[in-house]
């Protein structure tokens, strides 16, 4: 499994947008980038997911470039309930049931009023 | 619809006694992994189960197990607790391949936090 590497901690201001980026370097043909939100005490949320250039749904955007090695998490307009722990995982799918992931430490983002 | 459950939500347990964790997947999903969270690291994989048979086994000694049910519950034990077997143990569920191209999309129920004192 490709591994990741994301930055430990950012802080930010209310308002503002975040750009999270990831590297992985090793990530293979099939594998998919995907990222999760974790609030202290409960399990990772679903963010977002893509496989090349930009994804975009209602609360984030994914930039992958051309060679895949890095995505950028995108945070519009930041608010104080943004503050969390941000994991970005690759995996792709194995037969029938996907790969695990393999969790780094996360990206702990502070957002300052 | 409902998400993933698990239950219970939080448990207390001495060392040495055993444990046994639910996890009931989003409806229609056949895979359930189980991860454990220790406090301040990311989820680490422990088990991984499709259609009632293992899938996938994490680095963790043999006091783990898991099984899945027929209707795609899952149970997680733990035999013999540890001090460092507190944890936050999440369940992910996700559909397979079901519609083609389901992304390994995995969805986490809120976990259940274990203390072991």
């Amino acid at each position: 499994l490709a591994k990741t590497t994301q930055p430990i901690s950012m802080d930010s201001y209310e308002g503002q947008e975040v750009n999270i980026t990831c590297s992985h370097n090793n990530i293979a043909t099939n594998d998919y980038i995907t990222w999760y939100q974790q609030f202290p005490s409960q399990g990772p949320r679903f963010i977002i997911q893509g496989y090349k250039t930009k994804v975009t749904n209602e609360v984030a955007s994914l930039f992958i470039p051309a060679d895949r090695k890095s995505s950028t998490l995108s945070l519009p307009r930041v608010s104080l309930s943004d503050t969390a722990v941000y994991y970005c995982l690759v995996g792709g799918l194995r037969d029938n049931y996907g790969q695990n992931f393999v969790f780094g430490p996360g990206t702990r983002l502070s957002v300052l009023p | 619809d409902a998400g993933v459950t698990q239950s219970p939500t939080h448990l207390i347990k001495t060392r040495g006694q055993h444990v046994t964790l639910r996890c009931s997947p989003i409806s229609g999903h056949k895979s359930v992994s189980w991860y454990q969270q220790v406090l301040g690291q990311g989820p680490q994989f422990i088990f991984q189960y499709y259609e009632k048979e293992e899938r996938g086994r994490g680095n963790f000694p043999d006091r783990f197990s898991a099984r899945q049910f027929p209707n795609y519950s899952s149970e997680l034990n733990v035999n013999a607790l540890l001090l460092g077997d507190s944890a936050l143990y999440l369940c992910a569920s996700r559909s397979g391949l079901a519609g083609g191209r389901a992304k390994n999309i995995q969805y986490f129920g809120a976990g259940t936090r274990l203390s072991v004192l």
